[in-house]
């Protein structure tokens, strides 16, 4: 199976700060890699598929890159409903796989 | 409004069985693969199963499989979850997902774009 580390596992940032949150893959999932965020007591919630393409109503401020093992989330301009957890997933191969997750606090 | 609502979550004696259901709105069901997802309490997501949109394929993660079926009525636009031997560790909120793309294959890459609220099972004495 493939396995997922994201790091940070946390981080304090500001409103306004660039945040970057990196998924590592255990074996090339080429560009099967999406991001999802999550607040707490709700579902997660799509924001970056296929590595790089950004989810219908989801603001610009949110950028995904990367390909093979190792991926990055980007976020410009934290603004305050971005303080959250973030999750990436493969679904390169079943079982679709999440990273542990990375906390975004203020 | 494309949605998705999970019922049936309750608690249960380990080794006891339960059947979660999420009932599907706003979109041709039957054109799309449908996965769950559980969440233990404060930990992160794992992929339970899915099922294609014909519910002729199915998938399941080891930890479940050969215990948990996974099942839908095309006609009542609603996915099922059977859930026996339950452990301990099953203990989670479980979340129904829909694949991005119609006319996906089960395990063919999609990302997950509509969750349903959730349904918490618990498996406890």
């Amino acid at each position: 199976d493939i396995q997922m580390t994201q790091s940070p596992s946390s981080l304090s940032a500001s409103v306004g700060d660039r945040v970057t949150i990196t998924c590592r893959a255990s074996q090339s999932i080429s560009a099967y890699l999406n991001w999802y965020q999550q607040t707490p007591g709700k579902a997660p919630k799509l924001l970056i598929y296929a590595t790089s393409n950004l989810q219908t109503g989801v603001p610009s401020r949110f950028r995904g890159s990367g390909s093979g093992t190792d991926f990055t989330l980007t976020i410009s301009g934290l603004q305050p409903e971005d303080f959250s957890t973030y999750y990436c997933q493969q679904t390169y191969s079943p079982p679709q796989a999440f990273g542990q997750g990375t906390k975004v606090e203020i | 409004e494309v949605q998705l609502l999970e019922s049936g979550g309750g608690l249960v004696q380990p080794g006891g069985s339960l059947r979660l259901s999420c009932a599907a709105s706003g979109f041709t069901f039957s054109n799309y693969v449908i996965n769950w997802v559980r969440q233990a309490p404060g930990m992160g997501l794992q992929w339970v199963s899915s099922i294609s949109g014909s519910g002729g394929t199915a998938d399941y993660a080891d930890s479940v499989k050969g215990r948990f079926t996974i099942s839908r009525d095309n006609s009542k636009n609603t996915l099922y979850l059977q859930m026996n031997s339950l452990r301990a560790e099953d203990t989670a909120v479980y979340f129904c997902a829909k694949d991005r793309i119609r006319g996906s294959l089960v395990g063919a890459g999609m990302a997950f774009d509509i969750w349903g609220q959730g349904t918490m099972v618990t498996v406890s004495s």
